[in-house]
């Protein structure tokens, strides 16, 4: 699993609080993502991380935002939470690959709600 | 917007029988990637199949990829219970700064014992 965890795992919320979700690694991986997966639509893009303070918007930024103050972690934040941000919300890091090629490896996943 | 389409959105097959799932892309690729995913569970890495190969195998899994036709296929052989998972390919442009992959919606794939 490469060392990732999330948390929280589940969390039910109302609308218009801040949420603040966790990934953490372990192993020093430059590059994290947060994705968010809901039926129909597969898995898109919020943003990215190449770097400590270093972040980019991705397919679905809008309503979002992100911080990486250590490289271990990744913190996604709902400044004001809508029923439309109700989804599955995956982080992952890149795990280099012989001649510039890369995986992904997944963390478990927060399943959040939004009332 | 989805760079990956898997074809079918579900497939439902007997234990033993083989299952094949397709992904048409649209840009050109560096490498096209296919993972899994079980109920409730993060995605998996199954396989990596870069843009100058056309045929790729690991254990019962046959992932073939014809770039001018911008498509790829995921074949499981034999397929068991076990497999029963959604399965979803992922191209890698190779031109971002971010090792960014972009997923198609995904195979929902059913075995039946």
């Amino acid at each position: 699993d490469a060392g990732i965890t999330q948390s929280p795992r589940h969390k039910v919320t109302e609308t218009g609080t801040p949420v603040t979700l966790r990934c953490h690694q372990t192993e020093n991986h430059r590059y994290m993502y947060w994705y968010r997966q809901d039926p129909g639509h597969g898995l898109r893009l919020i943003h990215y991380s190449y770097g400590v303070k270093d972040t980019d918007k991705g397919e679905v930024s809008d309503g979002y935002s992100v911080s990486r103050s250590k490289t271990e972690d990744f913190l996604l934040t709902l400044e004001s939470a809508t029923s439309s941000q109700t989804s599955v919300y995956f982080c992952a890091i890149s795990e280099p690959l012989r001649q510039g090629h890369y995986e992904q490896y997944f963390g478990p996943g927060t399943r959040l709600t939004v009332t | 917007s989805q760079q990956g389409e898997e074809d079918p959105q579900a497939l439902s097959i007997q234990e033993g029988e083989n299952a094949t799932m397709n992904c048409s892309y649209k840009t050109s690729i560096n490498n096209l990637q296919w993972y899994r995913q079980n109920s409730g569970r993060g995605l998996v890495h199954l396989i990596l199949i870069r843009s100058n190969e056309r045929e790729k195998h690991s254990g019962r899994l046959r992932v073939t990829l014809d770039t001018s036709k911008k498509s790829s296929s995921l074949l499981i052989t034999a397929s068991r219970a076990a497999d029963t998972a959604s399965y979803f390919c992922a191209t890698d442009e190779g031109s971002n700064a971010g090792n960014m992959l972009t997923f198609g919606g995904g195979t929902r794939l059913m075995v039946k014992p």
